[in-house]
């Protein structure tokens, strides 16, 4: 079975561009979330998709949007960039009924955003 | 923000030796989930123990969760060298709307020399 997907691995953008990346799930798993991850903040919940529904949002302001389509893929979008969004951006897929608590997760190798 | 802390954050060992890493969260949780993460690239889950569970063992890994104290235990053993990278303990709590939601630790770098 092949793993999670995201494209592209490697982005530089300028401030104020916007940037949006690809997650392809793993096949049959319907939830995706992402994740940013800096050194200084860590791993941060950004938000989680199921059946093309946002479910769960973390604490990221309003440029930082998503969206889930029909076959579980997955986009996240940025815009108005600013310095401080670059990072790595991780993306995890399950099977996300989230009955008994999150269940485990399947990382994407990541997208490294680098804002100049 | 970060819900937990790992302890310690750095951890240097030879071949065959024990790795002990721990960590602490600060809300009821579900489960606590580890992962391994070599050199900035993706997450690896490597064991979820639920929170009516104590103890859970997956090859050389024995995790132990201690809900009364919100505390996590970590124990690889006879550690090798692909063992490098950075371990992270993750909850997700209890009440309210979890989906999807990890909370991470900072994590711990496990260095294990040949």
């Amino acid at each position: 079975k092949a793993g999670v997907t995201q494209t592209p691995r490697y982005l530089i953008k300028t401030r104020g561009q916007q940037v949006t990346l690809s997650c392809s799930p793993i096949s049959g798993h319907r939830s995706v979330s992402w994740y940013q991850q800096t050194p200084g903040q860590g791993l941060q919940f950004l938000f989680e998709y199921f059946s093309e529904t946002q479910r769960n949002k973390g604490n990221f302001p309003g440029r930082f949007s998503g969206r889930q389509f029909s076959n579980s893929r997955s986009e996240m979008n940025v815009s108005t960039l600013e310095l401080g969004d670059s990072a790595l951006y991780l993306c995890a897929s399950s099977l996300g009924w989230g009955g008994a608590g999150v269940d485990e997760q399947y990382f994407g190798p990541g997208t490294r955003l680098t804002v100049t | 923000s970060q819900q937990g802390e790992e302890d310690p954050q750095a951890l240097s060992i030879q071949e065959g030796e024990n790795a002990t890493m721990n960590c602490s969260y600060k809300t009821s949780i579900n489960n606590l989930q580890w992962y391994r993460q070599n050199s900035g690239r993706g997450l690896v889950h490597l064991i979820l123990i639920r929170s009516n569970e104590r103890e859970k063992h997956s090859g050389r890994l024995r995790v132990t969760l201690d809900t009364s104290k919100k505390s996590s235990s970590l124990l690889i053993t006879a550690s090798r060298a692909a063992d490098t990278a950075s371990y992270f303990c993750a909850t997700d709590a209890r009440g309210g709307t979890s989906y999807g939601k990890l909370t991470f630790g900072q994590g711990t770098i496990l260095t294990v020399h040949p």
